[in-house]
């Protein structure tokens, strides 16, 4: 059982580039989540799906955005990637009770 | 709002046993959780606990739950090496509409010393 997959594991981007970080998960859950780690700190919050179809705000979605098209992928969009982006991202899909988090994508914005 | 407090670092020698504390503020948190970050690696679920409990034990892990205080260890018996990471403390609020957000502390490092 793969659980919860990202891609790519690390990143380099230039400023104003924009790419794609993809998440899937293997266990038909319902609820997927993408937070973002800084140094030193916990998670934040980004964006969250409650279902396929269905996405909402979090704490920090400022310059992401995410589409929900199958229970499976969760995909999480940069437009312009700035250098305030450069963050660990971290993929998680749960339940109403627990969530398994991805092995994260290490993206550095220069 | 939210917020989860914990301890930077926490040295202790192999066979010991490890406490790590957390503080929180949100009073309607349905669970409470801890994970386990070693290094370059994502977050692994050691176990978490639900709000209107006050322990729970799993092997070597001993989560105990103080609601009135606000207030959650964790206890790790017979500390091993292969403990030394990083324990993060997690809150959980529901979100409109379902699901849970995860409010994190800034994490614990743990090292275990021979």
């Amino acid at each position: 059982n793969a659980g919860v997959t990202q891609t790519p594991k690390f990143r380099i981007l230039k400023i104003g580039q924009s790419m794609t970080l993809q998440c899937t998960q293997d266990m038909n859950h319902n609820y997927m989540y993408w937070y973002r780690q800084d140094p030193g700190m916990g998670l934040k919050l980004i964006y969250y799906s409650v279902g396929a179809g269905i996405t909402d705000k979090g704490e920090v979605p400022n310059g992401y955005n995410v589409s929900r098209s199958t229970t499976e992928d969760f995909p999480l969009r940069l437009e312009l990637a700035a250098p305030s982006q450069t963050s660990v991202y971290f993929c998680a899909s749960g339940s109403q009770e627990t969530q398994y988090f991805g092995p994260g994508t290490r993206l550095l914005v220069l | 709002g939210e917020d989860v407090e914990q301890s930077l670092f926490l040295s202790v020698r192999e066979g010991d046993s490890s406490v790590i504390n957390c503080t929180y503020t949100d009073s309607s948190s349905t669970y409470l959780y801890w994970y386990k970050q070693e290094p370059g690696a994502g977050l692994q679920l050691l176990t978490y606990i639900f709000s209107n409990m006050d322990m729970k034990q799993d092997q070597r892990l001993t989560v105990l739950l103080n609601k009135k205080d606000k207030h959650l260890s964790l206890r790790i018996a017979d500390t091993q090496t292969g403990d030394s990471a990083i324990y993060f403390c997690a809150e959980s609020i529901r979100l409109t509409g379902g699901g849970n957000k995860l409010t994190f502390g800034t994490g614990t490092q743990l090292k275990v010393e021979l």
